[in-house]
């Protein structure tokens, strides 16, 4: 799997937008960018994936650069509970390469 | 959305001992399953790839043998650590795959503690 490069760890305000980056110079074409995140002692849960347009759900929006060598994830306003690891992973979308490879990911902190 | 449940969420056993923990994808059928290991403020990292009705796919450096993965239906696949050391204490979580969507669905965990 192509590999991503996350800063190790973001503060942010509480009730302000997050913006958190992530590079993926090697991406290829069939590789998706999603990001989960990992709240303490749980799983990781869903946030958001894309390929190449923007994207937006109920939790974050999705930036990707016109390249795709790079994308942000954005949080438009910060609560206490968003404070995670988030993570930025690569996704093989041809069929048969479905295995996620998590890298170290951004520890996120919001402060009240 | 689709659940994902991981059975027991903690367990303690005795170093020697074997202990088995459940995957189960409760609303959808998961032809795939993959098992992650994540030790104290590290990543997770990639044990295996459970595939229903046939033998798993390890990850380079992880043993077939001490870690058995078994997926004999669409919703259940099921991780036993054999004989249990310390070094195997380990927050373990499962994921699966709905067929269609790119999303994958990741269970609450299970912490193991070997004494």
């Amino acid at each position: 799997d192509a590999k991503t490069t996350q800063p190790n760890s973001m503060e942010s305000n509480e009730e302000e937008p997050v913006h958190l980056p992530c590079n993926h110079s090697t991406i290829s074409g069939t590789d998706y960018i999603h990001w989960y995140r990992q709240l303490p002692s749980q799983g990781p849960e869903y946030v958001i994936h894309g390929l190449t347009s923007n994207v937006n759900n109920r939790m974050a929006s999705l930036a990707i650069a016109e390249d795709r060598k790079s994308s942000t994830l954005i949080l438009h306003r910060a609560t206490l509970r968003d404070a995670a690891v988030y993570y930025c992973i690569l996704r093989d979308g041809r069929l048969g390469n479905e295995k996620l490879t998590f890298g170290t990911g951004t520890r996120l902190t919001i402060i009240p | 959305g689709a659940v994902v449940s991981q059975h027991p969420s903690w367990v303690i056993c005795k170093s020697g001992t074997s202990v088995k923990i459940e995957c189960r994808s409760l609303d959808f059928q998961a032809t795939t399953m993959f098992w992650y290991r994540q030790f104290p403020k590290q990543s997770l990292m990639l044990m295996a790839t459970s595939n229903e009705g046939s033998k798993a796919t390890y990850e380079q450096g992880v043993e077939k043998d001490k870690f058995l993965i078994n997926h004999a239906s669409l919703t259940l696949s099921t991780l036993t650590v054999t004989s249990a050391h310390p070094e195997d204490s380990s927050f373990y979580i499962c994921s699966a795959r709905r067929q269609g969507p790119g999303e994958l669905f990741f269970g609450e965990g299970s912490r193991l503690t070997v004494l």
